[in-house]
């Protein structure tokens, strides 16, 4: 079945400067990527995503690139700000159920 | 446009006592999904719905879980008896059919705190 790695557990970047998470998937029929953000005790929330057919999608300062021959995906957050500090997920679904299949997460910390 | 409603948001039970989790989805959206999510993990997918038909519950604990969506709208998730285990964030997320153009976001609830001693 489908596995999705993602990469770093943690990432600490200073204000202002770009963060970037990576995600691989194993299942080359997986054709949606989508990203969430999930502030401490709050629900995910769904930020930016991605279908197969596109290779990059941007939405003001957050961006997701997906390569499919290399079967990975990104996600880009440039200017950062004390608000994006959050653990980070991504997923990848396929298929007629379009379940998703979720990365471990990111921590991400915006250092002041 | 509202968000997807869950109820109640914290609960705190003895193990081997039941309880019951409630969701009303976003207006329109057919599909429903329960998840599960552990402290420090991603979420766990236990049963997802199209209208009031089960997509896929092989992840569900049959044995101690059940859900059901009668009138295809909201949904209840029940646990008996409960496990220290099972002590955990359950997440309710809705999205449009699935088969249709749009269907691919999921839409998350708050969420219920469920703690059990």
């Amino acid at each position: 079945g489908e596995n999705v790695e993602q990469h770093p557990s943690t990432l600490s970047v200073q204000e202002g400067d770009s963060a970037v998470i990576k995600c691989t998937y194993s299942d080359s029929a997986s054709n949606y990527f989508p990203w969430y953000k999930q502030e401490l005790g709050k629900r995910p929330q769904l930020i930016i995503d991605i279908r197969s057919n596109v290779g990059e999608k941007k939405d003001q300062r957050i961006a997701v690139t997906l390569n499919k021959t290399a079967k990975h995906f990104s996600l880009h957050i440039t200017e950062t700000q004390p608000e994006d500090s959050a653990v980070y997920f991504c997923a990848a679904s396929k298929g007629s159920n379009y379940q998703l299949i979720w990365g471990a997460g990111t921590k991400l910390i915006i250092k002041p | 446009e509202a968000g997807v409603a869950q109820s109640p948001r914290y609960k705190i039970i003895e193990k081997r006592q039941s309880v019951a989790f409630w969701c009303n989805p976003i207006s329109g959206h057919a599909t429903l999904y329960w998840y599960q999510q552990i402290l420090g993990q991603g979420p766990k997918l236990l049963i997802q719905f199209q209208n009031n038909g089960v997509v896929d519950d092989s992840q569900l604990p049959k044995d101690r879980f059940s859900a059901e969506r009668l009138k295809g709208v909201d949904s209840t998730l029940k646990i008996q008896p409960a496990k220290l285990e099972d002590s955990a964030v359950y997440l309710c997320a809705s999205s449009l059919a699935i088969g249709t153009s749009r269907s691919f976001g999921q839409f998350f609830g708050p969420g219920t705190r469920l703690t059990v001693l």
